[in-house]
């Protein structure tokens, strides 16, 4: 009973370098999605897919890039990591039907850019 | 546009008192509403969630929430605080209810006192 797991949980990176988040799922959900959480700001979203092989922008796409090459992972990629995207990832899916507005999440990833 | 505030960043409550965690929203229409609760190193965890269907809307652990147009407010309840419920609280508005167009409050930190 797995539900979303991200890997790795922790991660310290020097300014420049790159790297890639993976969030797996295993509900045979449609809908996966990418937020960074920060201190008194809540959630927001990065970007989201909606299907595999497809992902669209959210609230703060800047700075990541994202793919969806297989329904059940959504991988989240720094370039050149930055101090500013020091933060706890989280990644999240939702279903269909009844269940389609609420989201499963992972324990998150925290990250950490010197 | 919609957006959600949440007034008090941290709440303390002793054993046993009532807990109320206010969340207040800005929409056109009356929104999708939702309670997310983070326990320390986790992912969030959906608490309950207002559809329109009735005003008064209880979720899980004994927590409710009432949905009042009128102050456009969507604050959380339970009676008696036990020292499990220590964890931070997110509200979260959706106009369409899609989890894509979701927005985070800033959470409330909930601290239970023996």
């Amino acid at each position: 009973n797995a539900g979303v797991t991200q890997t790795p949980k922790f991660r310290v990176l020097k300014t420049g370098q790159s790297m890639t988040l993976l969030c797996a799922q295993d509900m045979n959900h449609e809908y996966m999605y990418w937020y960074r959480q920060d201190p008194g700001m809540g959630l927001r979203l990065i970007h989201y897919s909606v299907g595999e092989g497809t992902t669209a922008k959210g609230e703060v796409p800047d700075g990541y890039n994202v793919s969806r090459l297989k329904k059940q992972n959504f991988l989240l990629g720094l370039e050149s990591a930055a101090p500013s995207q020091t933060s706890v990832y989280f990644c999240a899916s939702t279903g269909q039907g009844a269940g389609a507005n609420v989201l499963t999440f992972g324990a998150g990833s925290r990250l950490t850019v010197l | 546009a919609q957006s959600v505030t949440q007034l008090g960043s941290h709440v303390s409550v002793s054993e046993g008192a009532l807990v109320l965690l206010r969340c207040n929203y800005s929409s056109s229409v009356p929104p999708y509403l939702f309670w997310y609760v983070q326990y320390p190193n986790q992912g969030l965890q959906l608490l309950l969630k207002y559809t329109s269907a009735a005003t008064l809307v209880k979720g899980i652990n004994g927590f409710e929430a009432e949905f009042k147009k009128s102050e456009t407010s969507f604050h959380l309840t339970k009676p008696s605080a036990h020292m499990s419920d220590a964890a931070e609280y997110f509200c979260a508005v959706s106009l369409s209810g899609s989890a894509r167009q979701l927005t985070f409050g800033s959470g409330t930190q909930l601290t239970v006192l023996p």
